[in-house]
């Protein structure tokens, strides 16, 4: 397996702008995971999806952004508009049914909004 | 979710035997303990997981005493490659409500030659 993929791996902006991060996960697991991190807050979960539905999104910071996982193999994180502060590294992850503990994280998608 | 706490840094060098522990004073019953390894520019990695006792795999070992309020990553002989930041996390293995997993803010290890 590939295991979970990312795209785009880097990604530069301007403020307002309306940006999509995508996400794959690995194939058979029903755990799909958004993660944010920075050097100032560390690693932080935004939201997580089982069998495609929303579970908890708790951690999504406020209204501008979104997450959808239309289908098993795809999501998507959006931001809109964009602002300076959402600057970040953004992971995705994925794991198996009922082992949400042992998750495969992306490579990641480094965020940054001029 | 039971909070967990571990050094911010450790040191070491190439061949040395390193052990990171963490505590979770408030584990549950249920909760498993977890470790992840994360390189710069990378996402973080699982690498060993263990509810009691002793877990070894080919990367680490985990050693957990019998109160299960704290636990221990053992890396035997450590090379430059192992520098890293190594995170704790305590919670239920199958994920779902009651298993989110926090992030603290790891320990750093860095192996000098």
């Amino acid at each position: 397996d590939a295991g979970v993929i990312q795209s785009p791996r880097h990604e530069v902006t301007e403020m307002g702008q309306e940006v999509t991060l995508r996400c794959k996960p690995i194939s058979g697991h029903d755990y799909l995971f958004w993660y944010r991190q920075t050097m100032m807050r560390g690693l932080e979960l935004l939201i997580y999806f089982n069998n495609n539905v929303p579970i908890d999104d708790s951690g999504m910071p406020e209204d501008r952004f979104s997450a959808k996982m239309p289908n098993a193999s795809f999501s998507t994180l959006k931001i809109q508009p964009s602002e300076p502060r959402d600057s970040a590294v953004y992971f995705c992850a994925s794991s198996r049914p009922d082992r949400g503990s042992e998750q495969y994280f992306g490579p990641g998608t480094r965020l940054t909004v001029t | 979710l039971a909070k967990t706490t571990q050094p911010i840094s450790m040191d070491s060098y190439e061949g040395q035997e390193v052990n990171i522990t963490c505590s979770h004073n408030n584990i549950a019953t249920n909760d498993y303990i977890t470790w992840y390894q994360q390189f710069p520019s990378q996402g973080p990695r699982f690498i060993i997981q263990g509810y009691k006792t002793k877990v070894t795999n080919e990367v680490a070992s985990l050693f957990i005493p019998a109160d299960r309020k704290s636990s221990t990553l053992s890396l035997p002989r450590v090379s430059l490659s192992d520098t890293a930041v190594y995170y704790c996390l305590v919670g239920d293995r199958g994920g779902g409500s009651q298993g989110n997993l926090i992030f603290g803010k790891g320990t750093k290890l860095s192996v000098k030659p």
